[in-house]
């Protein structure tokens, strides 16, 4: 049971790149949600699914592209890597109600 | 404008003392609060929760209290351990905006010492 699965675990990208951070989950949740994590700000929740097919912004959704086509797996897409999207990505997946989020590992990017 | 605020970026404590992080929040529709413990190179993993018909919550030696007039939560730590030197987020949802979309606090990294 490996629960919530992020690849890659790091990852170097050239302005202007695109590439796409997995997440995959064996826990049978609906939600899905990835966050980044930056020095000082917290986690910010970049965009969310409530389940296959059904996807919607978080708070700093621009220069990103999600999709979920199965219970298991929501991809996030960098269309065209910029210097401001260097930070830890988080992959987090729940239940509902108010059972909270279970959190990958992450992902950290650099972007040059 | 940070809707969760956690004003102390650092605390260090003894150990066997009380650790008490401090979390502030200024959206009055937010209804459930939780706290995250993250070590480093992993992600967050849950440690406790509390809904706002509650003013308080226990699990062992952790304890979150609420004060919703206040618009104030502090999660309590008896006794700290130095396996609890971690960074503690809080976070807070409400059921209008949608339950599952959390509002994160910056942190407080805590440090334990012997």
């Amino acid at each position: 049971n490996a629960g919530v699965t992020q690849t890659p675990k790091f990852q170097v990208l050239k302005t202007g790149q695109s590439m796409t951070l997995q997440c995959a989950q064996d826990m049978n949740h609906e939600y899905m949600s990835w966050y980044r994590q930056d020095p000082g700000m917290g986690l910010r929740l970049i965009h969310y699914s409530v389940g296959a097919g059904i996807t919607d912004q978080g708070e700093v959704p621009n220069g990103y592209n999600v999709s979920r086509s199965t219970t298991e797996d929501f991809p996030l897409r960098l269309l065209s890597a910029a210097p401001s999207q260097t930070s830890v990505y988080f992959c987090a997946t729940s239940r509902g109600g108010n059972y909270g989020y279970t959190f990958g590992s992450g992902t950290r990017l650099t972007v040059v | 404008d940070q809707q969760v605020k956690q004003n102390s970026p650092s605390l260090s404590v003894q150990e066997g003392r009380i650790s008490i992080l401090n979390c502030d929040y200024t959206n009055s529709m937010f209804d459930y609060f939780l706290w995250y413990k993250k070590y480093p190179a992993e992600g967050p993993t849950f440690l406790i929760s509390i809904s706002s018909i509650k003013d308080k919550n226990e699990d062992g030696r952790f304890t979150v209290f609420l004060n919703k007039s206040a618009k104030h939560l502090s999660l309590h730590i008896v006794p700290s351990q130095p396996g609890d030197s971690a960074v503690y987020f809080c976070a807070a949802s409400s059921r209008d905006q949608g339950a599952q979309k959390l509002v994160f606090g910056q942190g407080t990294r805590l440090t334990i010492n012997p």
